[in-house]
């Protein structure tokens, strides 16, 4: 079965300071990957998406980068946070290959910066 | 990529149906309807999806009308564990991405 995997599950970060959330899937391979962020009381937005390894869909202008160095394994980084960064982060990942594949969510990462 | 519309918050007495409505009217031939829920500070869940036939399975029904504009979730019997926010969504049905949109959903109160 598959299975994937974020972490930190929360982190407390400075203005200024670098991030790094990592996401990983097992169990399949090649998949569509997402990140999302949801700010308080908000919907989910989508950031970056990804369909092959080095491949990387921007959504929104932002302060944030996303990296997939390995098939299944996707990064979320800032060189330097920003206060409106802070939220909570969801990577996802999808079959690739046809339409009505359902996406399926991690954990989550609760990031706030101070 | 088709819009979804739904009510912003819903109420629905525990131990009865809820019924939680989702307008996509421009949705094309090729795409699905999906619904996730999500629980404060939990990630989405997948709950169901369909094309054009009404679904059910362990936790849900989808109710897709005929000319596929509109969808409807039942759960049929809710409980306070089911408050939630709920997504109605459409799949982007091209095989070189998959970029989905979530909306800001229904938010679902089951009350005592």
């Amino acid at each position: 079965s598959q299975t994937i995997h974020q972490w930190p599950a929360t982190l407390v970060q400075p203005v200024g300071s670098p991030l790094s959330l990592e996401c990983t899937v097992e169990g399949t391979s090649n998949p569509n990957l997402y990140w999302y962020r949801q700010a308080a009381g908000r919907g989910l937005q989508l950031l970056f998406y990804s369909v092959g390894i080095g491949q990387i869909s921007s959504e929104v202008p932002q302060n944030l980068s996303a990296s997939r160095p390995q098939d299944r394994q996707f990064i979320l980084s800032s060189k330097k946070l920003l206060l409106s960064d802070s939220g909570f982060y969801l990577c996802a990942w999808s079959r690739q290959g046809s339409s009505g594949n359902t996406i399926y969510f991690g954990e989550g990462s609760w990031l706030t910066v101070v | 990529d088709a819009k979804t519309t739904q009510p912003t918050s819903m109420d629905c007495a525990e131990g009865r149906a809820a019924n939680l409505p989702c307008n996509h009217s421009t949705i094309s031939g090729n795409e699905y309807v999906y619904w996730y829920r999500q629980i404060h500070s939990q990630g989405p869940q997948y709950i169901i999806h369909g094309l054009k036939n009404n679904e059910t399975n362990e936790m849900a029904s989808l109710i897709i009308t005929e000319d596929r504009k509109s969808s409807t979730l039942i759960l049929p019997h809710a409980t306070l564990r089911d408050t939630a926010v709920y997504y109605c969504i459409v799949r982007v049905g091209k095989t070189s991405y998959d970029k989905v949109i979530f909306g800001p959903g229904t938010s679902l109160s089951v009350i005592p």
